[in-house]
């Protein structure tokens, strides 16, 4: 399972309210990246990071914000959440061998 | 722009044939293909990845090619259980010896595998 652990697993929350999504790894990786998915769509790239305090945006990254500081921790924050951001959030690391692994995902609700 | 298209939003098999689901790309810049396997309420699971100096790549059941000419990937299933049975997603990054892990990822092919 490559170490991932992403929480929360699942929340519901209001429209303009904070959230911070959680990614967790065991294995000292350096690159790690957040996903959403969507019906209809592959997964996107919101951001990612190649390192402590280095992160940098993807395709979807309007929004969101991320923090990185420590190598085992990267955070997915929505500043005020969004019904359009409703969607389920993926965390990925990145191995030496250059082979992505997920994580279970984080099934997010903004109502 | 779709720069990953699996055209296909569907294949349907039976237990033991095989399973060819497609891929077309139109960056030529992508350089690494990585397939994927996703269950309901799961992550994507890594299956298999080709480069683009390679036109094949195997790994027990799951072979994938690499057409860059065409701008087309395939991934074979030989034989097909019905575990196989999920969402497959293709996906493409440009690599290029620093992160791999910026991934455009298809649209998804669901397989559903019959006994």
């Amino acid at each position: 399972d490559a170490g991932i652990t992403q929480s929360p697993r699942h929340k519901v929350t209001e429209t303009g309210t904070p959230v911070t999504l959680r990614c967790h790894q065991t294995e000292n990786h350096r690159y790690m990246y957040w996903y959403r998915q969507d019906p209809g769509h592959g997964l996107r790239l919101i951001h990612y990071s190649y390192g402590v305090k280095d992160t940098d945006k993807g395709e979807v990254s309007d929004g969101y914000s991320v923090s990185r500081s420590k190598t085992e921790d990267f955070l997915l924050t929505l500043e005020s959440a969004t019904s359009s951001q409703t969607s389920v959030y993926f965390c990925a690391i990145e191995t030496a061998g250059n082979t992505i692994y997920f994580g279970e995902g984080s099934w997010l609700t903004v109502v | 722009d779709q720069q990953v298209k699996q055209n296909s939003p569907s294949l349907s098999v039976q237990e033991g044939r095989i399973s060819i689901l497609n891929c077309d790309y139109t960056n030529s810049m992508f350089d690494y293909f990585l397939w994927y396997k996703k269950y309901p309420a799961e992550g994507p699971t890594f299956l298999i990845s080709i480069s683009s100096i390679k036109d094949k790549n195997e790994d027990g059941r799951f072979t994938v090619f690499l057409n860059k000419s065409a701008k087309h990937l395939s991934l074979h299933i030989v034989p097909s259980q019905p575990g196989d049975s999920a969402v497959y997603f293709c996906a493409a990054t440009l690599g290029g010896g620093t992160s791999y892990g910026k991934l455009t990822f298809g649209q998804g092919t669901i397989l559903t595998v019959h006994p």
